[in-house]
């Protein structure tokens, strides 16, 4: 069935470091993909998504785009603030529920 | 507007016991999904309700049932808890044939 997979975490960087967290998908069609992020204590926020091939998504200095031939929704910032800890979760919707990713812990460090 | 609710957010409960969390949907979201959350195994779909009708389930014991309201509210209920219920659940709403799922907080539910 569809999935995705994410690199493992977690990931440690400084303040103002370039941010990648990996993420591939397996499915039929071409899905919807999406990056959900989820702060300590809370629920899942949507930060971004992207509908077809070559599509970029963006939010709050975030992007990611919908590569068909690699199949891949990387996650990309180029400069993380410490607010900006939090587990990350890559999703594609697979028509009727959202298939997540594991998760990658990120910690930014001051 | 106002985001997705959850009620309660934390529950503990012994096993063999019963619950019931509530969510309630953004305004005009029709669709309600509930997700498990757990260290090992992520976060897995429960299953999905819209206009009072299950629509889909993921793979879950029958134990674990929901039902819809007319108001599109959503209840989920666990009967004879086991340990490894023990989980942050999460309700999800989206609009009618939308993609976007809006997530609430969580019921935190710890099973003794």
């Amino acid at each position: 069935g569809d999935s995705v997979t994410q690199m493992e975490g977690p990931v440690t960087l400084s303040e103002e470091a370039f941010l990648t967290i990996n993420c591939t998908y397996t499915a039929t069609g071409y899905p919807s993909l999406f990056w959900y992020v989820q702060y300590p204590g809370e629920g899942l926020q949507l930060l971004l998504k992207a509908t077809k091939a070559d599509d970029k998504g963006s939010n709050k200095g975030f992007e990611a785009t919908y590569r068909k031939e690699t199949t891949s929704f990387h996650l990309e910032k180029g400069s993380v603030q410490v607010s900006d800890s939090a587990v990350y979760f890559c999703a594609l919707w697979a028509g009727n529920d959202m298939r997540f990713g594991a998760g990658t812990r990120l910690t930014v460090k001051p | 507007k106002a985001g997705v609710t959850q009620t309660p957010r934390y529950l503990i409960k012994t096993r063999g016991q019963q619950v019931t969390l509530s969510c309630s949907p953004i305004s005009g979201h029709r669709s309600v999904s509930w997700y498990q959350q757990t260290p090992g195994q992520g976060l897995q779909f429960l299953f999905e309700y819209f206009s009072e009708t299950q629509r889909n389930k993921g793979n879950f014991p029958g134990r674990f049932s929901g039902r819809q309201f007319s108001n599109s509210r959503s209840e989920m209920n666990v009967s004879t808890l086991e340990l490894g219920d023990s989980a942050l659940y999460l309700c999800a709403s989206s609009l009618p044939g939308g993609d976007e799922q809006y997530f609430g907080p969580g019921t935190r539910l710890t099973v003794t």
